[in-house]
């Protein structure tokens, strides 16, 4: 069975700062890893995911992240962010056998101010 | 392309009643799980169904339940009601078979609240 570690549950950053929310994953096997947003009252977006190839992935709104095998880690990056960024974030993983059962984190909420 | 939709978007219920959700996929996806979103234990996987049956099923009891329609439409039943069922309930639409199709697509949710 595969896990989810989200670090910070919260991460309070001023505007125009850059920011990283760190997620490391567990598993026997090989991972899928994604990124989603959620803004209050709204199911989630997906920001961005690693399926294969390059470890450095770039998603939307200016977000990437980069996937780190050896330090099972996936963190999210940005490097200014904005007040509408202002969201809960969760990272997820899935494997090839498990495909549609997404395992989330318990999610960081991230809260940027003026 | 429209996304996934789910109805209805706010729901109040008492202990014991049984309650319905729906949720229509992207066009074209096939796949369909629903997800429970609380508070207390966060995203947790309900189940998945693809060609109208169910693939997963998560660790809840069996008073949840689901079907698939023909048309990749999935409804989702949870029968006597529970305080502890108040949640968002999250469905979410994939592909399934060929290139990219590990991402899933989210609605908006169902708020359902028991009192």
């Amino acid at each position: 069975a595969q896990s989810v570690t989200q670090l910070d549950s919260q991460v309070p950053v001023f505007e125009e700062a850059p920011v990283e929310l760190r997620c490391n994953y567990s598993s026997s096997v090989s991972v899928y890893l994604f990124w989603y947003v959620q803004y209050p009252n709204q199911g989630l977006q997906l920001l961005l995911k690693y399926l294969s190839g390059s470890t450095l992935v770039k998603g939307i709104n200016g977000f990437e992240a980069e996937f780190n095998k050896s330090q099972t880690s996936f963190h999210l990056r940005k490097p200014s962010v904005h007040i509408s960024d202002t969201a809960e974030y969760f990272c997820a993983v899935t494997t090839t056998g498990t495909a549609s059962k997404l395992t989330f984190g318990t999610g960081t909420r991230l809260q940027v101010t003026l | 392309k429209a996304g996934v939709t789910q109805t209805p978007r706010y729901l109040i219920k008492t202990r014991g009643q049984q309650v319905t959700l729906s949720c229509s996929p992207i066009s074209g996806h096939r796949s369909v799980s629903w997800y429970q979103q609380t508070p207390g234990q966060g995203l947790q996987f309900l189940f998945e169904y693809f060609s109208e049956t169910q693939r997963n099923k998560g660790n809840f009891p069996g008073r949840f339940s689901g079907r698939q329609f023909s048309n990749s439409r999935s409804e989702m039943n949870v029968s006597t009601l529970e305080l502890g069922d108040s949640a968002l309930y999250l469905c979410a639409s994939r592909r399934d078979g060929g290139g990219n199709s590990y991402e899933q697509y989210f609605g908006p949710g169902t708020r359902l609240t028991v009192t």
